[in-house]
């Protein structure tokens, strides 16, 4: 069964502030996470990732966080433009092309 | 390069119809696979394979074959269509020994009605 789940389908933020977008898993031994963003019509697309021997990882207006206590990681991005619109996955990248995904999570930006 | 190509874009079947998608990839990926996305969720894995010759099923592989014939083609297989398969379907490759978001490419999808 899945194996990560994203806390809320929609989410709408005002344009230049932060967003995040939550995401739990169940398994304590996941390793590995990424976190894609999807626009309409469009495969998925890598944003970040974090291995499990890490709490945070930054990359360029996005940060990730993992809290392997409870089973937690959330995707940070930081003053929010009309262009960061779309759903966004996190995903357990089993090895191999073996990726789980969560549902989603629609992220709308009001101007 | 091309990157990682589709076809076809859209197909409509009438269920109990059998039809191949088709995947390509000219990266010399070694890893493959396909996925499906309903709407509203996240994708789905279906089959992969890590090279030549070898598939191995993912988590829902019912009503699908495939094969690895060479590096470059991953075909997706429909026996016998059922409107359950209407869905999106993505094909993606990467490179075994490189970080996954300089070599993972997802291609366009195809768009699967049917009814």
């Amino acid at each position: 069964g899945e194996s990560v789940g994203l806390h809320l389908p929609t989410l709408s933020v005002q344009e230049g502030d932060n967003s995040i977008i939550n995401c739990a898993y169940s398994n304590s031994a996941s390793d590995y996470f990424i976190w894609y963003k999807q626009e309409s019509g469009k495969g998925p697309q890598f944003i970040i990732d974090i291995r499990s021997n890490m709490d945070k990882r930054q990359g360029q207006r996005v940060t990730v966080l993992l809290n392997k206590t409870v089973k937690h990681l959330s995707l940070q991005i930081a003053a929010t433009q009309p262009g960061d619109s779309a759903v966004y996955f996190c995903a357990e990248n089993k090895g191999a092309q073996k990726l789980v995904f969560g549902q989603g999570t629609r992220l709308t930006i009001n101007p | 390069n091309a990157g990682v190509t589709q076809t076809p874009k859209f197909q409509v079947l009438k269920t109990g119809q059998s039809m191949t998608l088709q995947c390509a990839q000219d990266m010399n990926h070694e890893y493959m696979s396909w996925y499906r996305q309903d709407p509203g969720m996240g994708l789905r894995l279906i089959h992969y394979s890590v090279g030549a010759g070898i598939t191995d099923q993912g988590e829902v592989p019912n009503g699908y074959n495939v094969s690895r014939s060479t590096t470059e083609d991953f075909p997706l297989r429909l026996l016998s269509a059922a409107p359950s398969q209407t869905s999106v379907y993505f094909c993606a490759s990467s490179y075994r020994g490189g970080r996954i978001q300089e070599t993972q490419y997802f291609g366009p999808g195809t768009r699967l009605l049917v009814l």
